[in-house]
């Protein structure tokens, strides 16, 4: 079974703070991703990473950076926090794709609920 | 501007009864399709997909259905079980693209 975790299902943190979430997968997989959930939104793509410190911009990369030292792990960074950011925070995974073959199902963390006072 | 389209934010219905959810696309490269279920707390789950070459999937009481020409697809759920009642977020990719475009989702209330 794929496992996604993140480190903290929960955070309060004050405006001007730097935020770390972390998530970490069990499956080897190339692909990570970070999302944000807002209502009437949907999943937005913040941003991912395809290998082992590569790095793409997703749909709003604006106010959060990304590190992936390791395959398995795949962190968001809030350099500076605004209540703007308070949202739930989705961690996800994902083979890369193979030739011939579409299958590219992401499997997901619990989310992180970070509230920005 | 979302590329995919969920315009019921939410649907209620009897238990037993058929749910039907809709999504719409405005991307003709999107060639994949994939249905999200989310229970509150807990990260999406995959429940069914769609490949562009195909018009109808089945998976037990689930059935994606493809209309490319409309770019519209529709999740059949039969019969609705209260266990049924979450967020559902539509999904697409294009070829050779692993990133997915999900819709704002829809809320489904299953009543006993």
């Amino acid at each position: 079974d794929v496992k996604v975790t993140q480190s903290s299902r929960y955070l309060v943190k004050r405006t001007g703070e730097k935020v770390f979430l972390e998530c970490v997968q069990d499956m080897d997989h190339e692909n990570m991703f970070w999302y944000r959930q807002d209502p009437g939104l949907g999943l937005r793509l913040i941003y991912f990473s395809y290998d082992v410190k590569m790095k793409e911009k997703g749909d709003i990369p604006e106010g959060y950076s990304v590190s992936r030292e390791k395959k398995e792990r795949f962190s968001l960074i809030l350099e500076s926090a605004s209540t703007n950011q308070t949202s739930m925070y989705l961690c996800a995974s994902s083979f890369p794709l193979l030739a011939g073959v579409k299958d590219n199902e992401q499997f997901f963390g619990p989310g992180t609920r970070l509230t920005v006072l | 501007d979302q590329q995919v389209k969920q315009n019921s934010p939410s649907l209620s219905v009897q238990e037993g009864r058929i749910s039907i959810l809709n999504c719409d696309y405005t991307n003709s490269m999107f060639d994949y399709f994939l249905w999200y279920k989310k229970y509150p707390a807990e990260g999406p789950t995959f429940l069914i997909s769609i490949s562009s070459i195909k018009d109808k999937n089945e998976d037990g009481r689930f059935t994606v259905f493809l209309n490319k020409s409309a770019k519209h697809l529709s999740l059949h759920i039969v019969p609705s079980q209260p266990g049924d009642s979450a967020v559902y977020f539509c999904a697409a990719s294009g070829a050779n693209d692993y990133k997915l475009s999900f819709g704002a989702g829809t809320t489904v209330t299953v009543r006993a």
